[in-house]
């Protein structure tokens, strides 16, 4: 099975301050989804990165794909509190989907 | 719209009784799946259906049964309630697109 570790666990920011988060995987890498979820909400679709060097964009978040590494980060320029919520990394190495470990991100205002 | 269905939201139970988490998409998607959700392990998987007709066992299923009803419908049963099973449930179905999840159950077995 594929493991995905993610870092850090939780992440408490000011408004307005930048900050990244990181899925590593224990496997080689053939495409990695991100997703977000608020409380009492289901998953919200982020974006799917599908080739090694990959780098996507949508809005303030960028998230890019580093194959050698196994690993892919997630970038949140300017946050606000809106971002706040748990960022899950995914991958499906095949017919099963794997999910990362997860870390809840609190923006203060 | 256009969907991933997931009841219910909310429920309560005693250990030992029995519940039905129902499941239904209409995107016509071969593939559907049941997660459990518990702080800091992230998401596990624990049954899905590549296809109608049939079912496989994920990481986590101990506990659970499932049943493929049609292509729409893929359910989730707890025989016999464990307080362990306390979680947040998600259904997801899937195609080459990729994956759209339910908006979850949260269950909590007292």
């Amino acid at each position: 099975s594929q493991e995905l570790e993610q870092s850090p666990q939780s992440l408490i920011v000011q408004e307005g301050k930048n900050l990244t988060i990181n899925c590593t995987s224990s496997k080689t890498l053939y495409g990695l989804y991100w997703y977000k979820q608020k409380y009492g909400e289901g998953l919200i679709f982020l974006m799917m990165l599908q080739k090694g060097g990959e780098e996507k964009s949508h809005e303030k978040i960028t998230a890019k794909l580093d194959e050698k590494k196994q690993q892919s980060s997630l970038h949140i320029t300017a946050s606000q509190p809106s971002h706040a919520g748990i960022y899950l990394c995914g991958a499906d190495p095949g017919n099963q989907f794997y999910f990362g470990t997860g870390t809840s991100l609190t923006v203060i205002p | 719209n256009a969907g991933v269905t997931q009841t219910p939201k909310f429920q309560v139970l005693k250990t030992g009784q029995s519940m039905t988490l129902q499941c239904a998409q209409d995107m016509n998607h071969n593939s559907m799946y049941w997660y459990r959700q518990d702080p800091g392990m992230g998401l596990r998987l624990i049954y899905y259906s590549a296809s109608e007709g049939t079912t496989d066992k994920g990481e986590v299923p101990n506990g659970y049964n499932v049943s493929r009803l049609n292509k729409r419908e893929f359910s989730l049963r707890l025989e016999s309630a464990a307080p362990s099973q306390t979680s947040v449930y998600f259904c997801a179905s899937s195609d080459r697109d990729g994956y759209t999840f339910g908006s979850g159950t949260r269950l909590t077995v007292v």
